[in-house]
């Protein structure tokens, strides 16, 4: 158990859904991260905040919207998503975000299939 | 951009042989390497990395090496075992934007 959890573990939603995904860290870092991990792909950095301000959109579409409450939460809302959207979608934690050696700790991923 | 390709994409090995996989890096100024392995199904977890001011890291059965000038590190897994079967990802860290940026990911099959 890293201390980082996440929730749904599965999520199957239609193309007109909302949903959102939910992350939680209790290891007391001020960095988290939104990752995409689809088959065949490395893994794709998708947002990235620090003392819960976003310091990184890696050209997401906005059909993905990201919700940081405090340094503990991160949240990814999701709305009007594509099939090609299906991937697993790995939350992170790290102490800070831009220094060298700081681990980055997942979470177990959110499977997500969008039908 | 930033990129890291890792080779080879597939690995086969015999419990008991090396394995080795290899990453390159385009960014110079990255500095801190961490290597992470995903289990079927579970989360991509550290299990050993390494800071630009080093050459080599050891711990037990895996090492990493660096080589800056060439901007490729690597990944040492010596008498391999069943368990070590699964997908591993190198990354490198920019302080540019201090994103980590990871590799394709090797397969690594280990058989009995």
């Amino acid at each position: 158990e890293t201390g980082v959890t996440q929730t749904p573990r599965h999520l199957v939603m239609g193309m007109t859904n909302k949903k959102s995904l939910k992350c939680e860290q209790h290891l007391g870092h001020n960095a988290m991260y939104w990752y995409k991990q689809s088959a065949k792909k490395p893994l794709e950095l998708m947002f990235v905040y620090n003392f819960k301000e976003q310091t990184e959109n890696n050209s997401v579409p906005s059909r993905f919207s990201p919700e940081c409450p405090n340094s503990s939460h991160l949240f990814l809302h999701l709305h009007t998503l594509q099939p090609e959207d299906s991937a697993l979608y790995l939350c992170a934690s790290s102490p800070t975000s831009g220094f060298s050696g700081n681990t980055i700790y997942f979470g177990e991923g959110s499977w997500l299939t969008v039908v | 951009g930033e990129n890291v390709e890792q080779h080879p994409s597939t690995l086969s090995v015999q419990e008991g042989d090396s394995a080795v996989i290899k990453c390159t890096y385009s960014d110079s100024a990255s500095n801190y390497f961490p290597w992470y392995k995903q289990e079927l199904g579970k989360r991509p977890q550290l299990i050993i990395d390494i800071r630009s001011n080093v050459g080599e890291k050891k711990d037990q059965r895996i090492a990493v090496t660096l080589n800056k000038t060439a901007k490729h590190f690597s990944l040492h897994i010596t008498e391999t075992q069943p368990e070590d079967s699964a997908v591993y990802f190198c990354a490198a860290l920019s302080n540019q934007g201090g994103k980590l940026i990871f590799g394709q990911g090797t397969e690594l099959s280990v058989k009995p």
